[in-house]
């Protein structure tokens, strides 16, 4: 079945560091790939998106490109805020099958 | 935001009590989804409604029940709490369309403890 691997944290970096958070996933077909952010006491909210090989999803700094060959979709910033403090979850979907999450990965930026 | 409510959003109860928690939206979308979310788990599928009387079953579906009779509202019971049932439930929901399906959008939360 559909899985997702992402790597286990807590992360903790100091402002204006480079992210880098590991994921790797195993699906049949063609699936989606999905990054969430979820703040303090907060829902999950969508952070990017891909729906292709290739495709790089961005928003707010924060990047992953839809690689295939190596079955990954790594986030990255190239300048983290101490506002982006948060769980960050790595997800995918088979297109009818609802999505399959990571475990999430705890981000601490300290200023 | 998406317009998504859940209620209560704290509770606390006992063993053996029944629970019932409520997912409202406005957004008039088909798909909802109720997940639970544990430390060292993520997140987990406990049941999801593709359409008015239309659920199915998750990852963790074992103790709970769903119910769907408008499109606005998804509730998710626990008929005989357990304090395995301790979390932090989310609802969620999607548009319906291919590619608009697997994009959810998550409720507040309600935090459950159970005694």
């Amino acid at each position: 079945g559909n899985s997702v691997t992402q790597m286990e944290g807590p992360v903790t970096l100091s402002e204006e560091a480079f992210l880098t958070i590991n994921c790797t996933y195993t699906a049949t077909g063609y699936p989606s790939l999905f990054w969430y952010v979820q703040y303090p006491g907060e829902g999950l909210q969508l952070l990017l998106k891909a729906t292709k090989a290739d495709d790089k999803g961005s928003n707010k700094g924060f990047e992953a490109t839809y690689r295939k060959e190596t079955t990954s979709f790594h986030l990255e910033k190239g300048s983290v805020q101490v506002s982006d403090s948060a769980v960050y979850f790595c997800a995918l979907s088979g297109g009818n099958t609802p999505l399959v999450f990571g475990k999430g990965t705890r981000l601490s930026v300290i200023a | 935001d998406a317009g998504i409510t859940q209620s209560p959003r704290h509770k606390v109860t006992e063993t053996g009590t029944p629970v019932t928690l409520r997912c409202h939206q406005t957004e008039n979308h088909r798909y909802m989804y109720w997940y639970r979310q544990d430390p060292g788990h993520g997140l987990r599928l406990i049941h999801y409604s593709y359409g008015v009387k239309d659920t199915d079953k998750g990852e963790v579906s074992d103790g709970y029940s769903v119910s769907r009779s408008k499109t606005e509202d998804f509730l998710l019971t626990l008929e005989s709490a357990t304090s395995s049932q301790t979390s932090v439930y989310f609802c969620a929901i999607s548009k319906g369309d291919r590619q608009d399906r697997e994009t959810q959008y998550f409720g507040p939360g309600t935090r459950l403890l159970v005694l």
